[in-house]
Order: C-alpha cells, then sequence, then structure tokens
C-alpha cells in the first residue's frame, strides 16, 4: 500500500522568504508524485509532477520539487513566496496501474506573511 | 489541458431530498472516474472509484445506497446523495483519469450544504 506523510501542517513564511514543504511517500512499487494547490472553495490545481527522467521537476508558480528516491521524499521549494501564494499544498503518490487513485497526504498550510 | 467540469459548483438543499453532482471530462475519454469527500481544513478522502459501465468499487465506511455513482459514459460520471443530510454536507470533488499518462484531473468540486 502507498502512503504520503507531508511533515508541516502549517508553514507560516514571510513575504519573498524561501520555503520548503516537505513530503515522504512509502511504496513498494514504481510510483508518480504529485504536488497539488488549493486555494479556499476552489478545486485542485496540478502545480508540479514526477513521472519519470530527471528528478528536479519545475511546475507553475516559480516551484520546484526534487525526487529523492534513496530518502524517498519529494519535497516542494520555492526561492521566493509571494503573497498570492497563500494556500493549502498536497503532495500526492500514484503506482499509475489500472484503478490505484492518487493517495493524498494531509496537506500543509503555507501562510505568507507581509 | 485536461478540463474537468463540476455542477452544479454550489447547492443548498432540504434534510431528506437527494442531490445530483455532475462530474464531466470535457476534452478527454475518462477509463476511471473517482469521487473524493473533503471536510474543512481536511484532506480529501476517497470514496470511490468507478468504470465506464460497471459498478463503482466503494471504500471502506462510504455507504454505496447513499451515495449512488453512476458512470454511463467515458465523459460523465454522476454522484447522487440519497436522504441527505446535514453531516453529508462536504465539499465534493471529482476527478478523472486518462488511460495515459496516468494522471488525474480534477474538477473545481461542489459545496454541497444541507439544512
Amino acid at each position: 500500500a502507498q502512503s504520503v506523510t507531508q511533515l508541516d501542517s502549517q508553514v507560516p513564511v514571510f513575504e519573498e522568504a524561501p520555503v520548503e514543504l516537505r513530503c515522504n511517500y512509502s511504496s513498494s512499487v514504481s510510483v508518480y508524485l504529485f504536488w497539488y494547490v488549493q486555494y479556499p472553495n476552489q478545486g485542485l490545481q496540478l502545480l508540479l509532477k514526477y513521472l519519470s527522467g530527471s528528478t528536479l521537476v519545475k511546475g507553475i508558480n516559480g516551484f520546484e520539487a526534487e525526487f529523492n528516491k534513496s530518502q524517498t521524499s519529494f519535497h516542494l521549494r520555492k526561492p521566493s513566496v509571494h503573497i498570492s501564494d497563500t494556500a493549502e499544498y498536497f503532495c500526492a503518490v500514484s503506482s499509475g496501474s489500472g484503478n490505484t487513485p492518487l493517495v493524498f497526504g494531509k496537506g500543509t498550510r503555507l501562510s505568507v506573511i507581509a | 489541458g485536461a478540463v474537468v467540469s463540476q455542477h452544479p459548483s454550489w447547492v443548498i438543499c432540504k434534510s431528506g431530498t437527494s442531490v445530483k453532482i455532475e462530474c464531466r471530462s470535457l476534452d478527454f475519454q475518462a477509463t476511471t472516474m473517482f469521487w473524493y469527500r473533503q471536510f474543512p481544513k481536511q484532506s480529501l478522502m476517497l470514496m470511490a472509484t468507478s468504470n465506464e459501465g460497471s459498478k463503482a468499487t466503494y471504500e471502506q465506511g462510504v455507504e454505496k445506497d447513499k451515495f449512488l455513482i453512476n458512470h454511463a459514459s467515458l465523459t460523465l460520471s454522476t454522484l447522487t446523495v440519497t436522504s441527505a443530510h446535514p453531516e453529508d454536507s462536504s465539499f465534493y470533488i471529482c476527478s478523472a483519469r486518462e488511460l495515459v499518462p496516468y494522471e488525474q484531473y480534477f474538477g473545481p468540486g461542489t459545496r454541497l450544504t444541507v439544512t
């Protein structure tokens, strides 16, 4: 079975400071990894994904994440955050096979402080 | 990119009535669709998985007679909340998957409030 752990439920950070949101996963098979962002009362928007290839993945809005197989991690980073980045961020994992759905972490609330 | 729509985006209903939520894949064929439920400030909880033309597979603890799922075509799945009660109030999000490349695309969600 797959699982995702987001180590921080809330992360406050000052505007223009860097941020890292942590995600660890467990899986016995090869995985696909995703980060989604959710703004209040909205659905999920895909930030970036790792399917294969380069372990450093760049996404939208200046975010990037690095897949580390040995540490089973897929941490999300941004070098300089904006007020508009305040939202809930979800890490998710999928084996990509058949009917297996995405398994989500519990989410990390990023609060950017002016 | 792949787009998934949900309708309605927001609904209020009285206790005891039924509500139907539609989920459509607009520009691709969704072999599999998923329904999630999200409580305030919490993560998404998978309710059920449905494949076109077959019965949905429900997660443990989800009442299949209360949450009826129909996946009649490759572009449409519906979730009907029957005899709704206030505790069914939640944010319902559908997701659709293409056969390749195994990504899930999410709808914008439906806010259900049962009074």
